[in-house]
């Protein structure tokens, strides 16, 4: 069963530095997405990555993917106030596993961005 | 854009009440689903369907059905609500599993069950 977990669960972050979300999932996964959701929000797509190493950017975001180590980060660069909100990882399920097609979610990391 | 619509952004229900929560997409994608997200749980999977008159069990669907007469609409089926079903439901919709599987979300329906 895939399972995604993620850390921290919150992060208090000040302006202008550098963070790291992580996002580990438990077996084989062929796509690996970024959302984020603001409060009261539905959730919006960040980023969707396909294959070992990919590698991609949006601003201050960086998302990466190490299918080996089953592990994704999602980098923050010089955090401004905009960026508070939560952001979800998920896993989909690989062909030809019990979780083909289904995505999982991790819980989530509250991030708050302060001065 | 794609646009996901459901029907409802807030309900209140008493206990055992039937409940309808509706969800329409407008860019014919073939997969539909429904998440219930609570607060330190993520979202959780109810019910997907990649077809019309097709429905598969998520990690939860105890307690809920769906229905999928039509391609671009996917409902969701509360029979008798109950206290614990209190969530935020959200409707999401992609392409086909051949492609990127992005998901693209609906605004949310919050319903509560007194």
């Amino acid at each position: 069963e895939l399972k995604v977990e993620q850390n921290p669960l919150f992060l208090s972050m000040q302006e202008g530095k550098n963070y790291t979300i992580y996002c580990n999932y438990s077996t084989t996964s062929d796509r690996l997405y970024w959302y984020r959701q603001d409060p009261g929000k539905s959730l919006e797509s960040l980023f969707v990555l396909l294959s070992n190493g990919a590698v991609k950017q949006e601003g201050r975001l960086m998302a990466s993917l190490d299918t080996k180590a089953r592990l994704s980060t999602l980098h923050i660069t010089a955090a401004v106030h905009d960026l508070s909100a939560t952001y979800f990882c998920a896993a989909r399920g690989a062909p030809s596993t019990d979780s083909w097609g289904k995505l999982q979610f991790g819980a989530g990391t509250q991030v708050v961005v302060t001065p | 854009d794609v646009k996901v619509t459901q029907s409802s952004r807030y309900l209140v229900k008493r206990t055992g009440e039937k409940v309808f929560l509706e969800c329409v997409q407008d860019m014919d994608h073939e997969n539909m689903f429904w998440y219930r997200q609570d607060p330190g749980l993520g979202l959780r999977l109810i019910y997907f369907s990649y077809d019309v008159k097709m429905k598969e069990k998520g990690d939860i669907p105890e307690g809920y059905s769906v229905s999928r007469e039509k391609k671009e609409r996917f409902s969701l089926i509360l029979e008798s609500a109950s206290t614990n079903q209190t969530s935020m439901y959200l409707c999401a919709s992609s392409e086909g599993t051949g492609r990127s599987g992005e998901l693209f979300f609906g605004e949310g329906s919050r319903l509560t069950v007194l």
